[in-house]
């Protein structure tokens, strides 16, 4: 199994605080992304990061901030928590280099965050 | 309309049946990527397509890419292939920094004994 480990794995809160979920990888990856997954949808992309300091938004940003500090982690924060954000969050990383590249992702075990 | 397109979106097969998942998409790829969801929630990559077929084990992945459709096929499935399976493509057109996938909405698939 890839490294990396997602934490909190489960959290709830209440609407309007902030809540950090936290991204860790031993593999060393360029590339690390956020996903939230909700019934009757596929994985969203929230936002990424291809290098320290270096993100981008996804589909399904609005809400959403992120930061990579450090190669190894990448953290997702809900700026002020809705009940809409109440989903299963996914972090994942890649070594997609490039135009070849087929960008295969090696997922956590996900963080499941409820909103009340 | 999603760019992904998976059918059946649930399948409920007994143990030894030959399964077929369909994923459809209506853009060009550079790959396809076949997944599967644990009941625990873990996923993990099976396969990763640009043409033909891969197989391993009991797993087969077929792609066509001139009809823009991929199978995944399970021969003498066991209820601990019950997963949820899911497609996910590499838009020729995905741009920015990292190439992004695409994600179908997944089959859920049981397996009865």
């Amino acid at each position: 199994d890839a490294g990396i480990t997602q934490s909190p794995r489960h959290k709830v809160t209440e609407t309007g605080t902030p809540v950090t979920l936290r991204c860790h990888q031993t593999e060393n990856h360029r590339y690390m992304y956020w996903y939230r997954q909700d019934p009757g949808h596929g994985l969203r992309l929230i936002h990424y990061s291809y290098g320290v300091k270096d993100t981008d938004k996804g589909e399904v940003s609005d809400g959403y901030s992120v930061s990579r500090s450090k190669t190894e982690d990448f953290l997702l924060t809900l700026e002020s928590a809705t009940s809409s954000q109440t989903s299963v969050y996914f972090c994942a990383i890649s070594e997609s280099l490039g135009a070849l590249a087929k960008n295969i992702q090696y997922f956590g075990a996900g963080t499941r965050l409820s909103v009340l | 309309k999603n760019e992904v397109e998976q059918s059946p979106q649930n399948l409920t097969a007994q143990e030894g049946e030959f399964i077929t998942i369909n994923c459809s998409y209506s853009v060009g790829i550079s790959a396809l990527h076949w997944l599967q969801q644990h009941p625990g929630g873990g996923i993990v990559s099976l396969f990763m397509l640009s043409s033909g077929k891969k197989k391993h084990g009991r797993l087969i992945a077929t792609i066509n890419i001139q009809e823009k459709h991929s199978s995944l096929h399970i021969t003498a499935s066991h209820p601990r292939d019950s997963a949820v399976y899911i497609c996910a493509i590499l838009p020729l057109s995905s741009s920015g920094s990292a190439r992004q996938l695409t994600f179908g909405s997944g089959t859920q698939l049981t397996v009865l004994p």
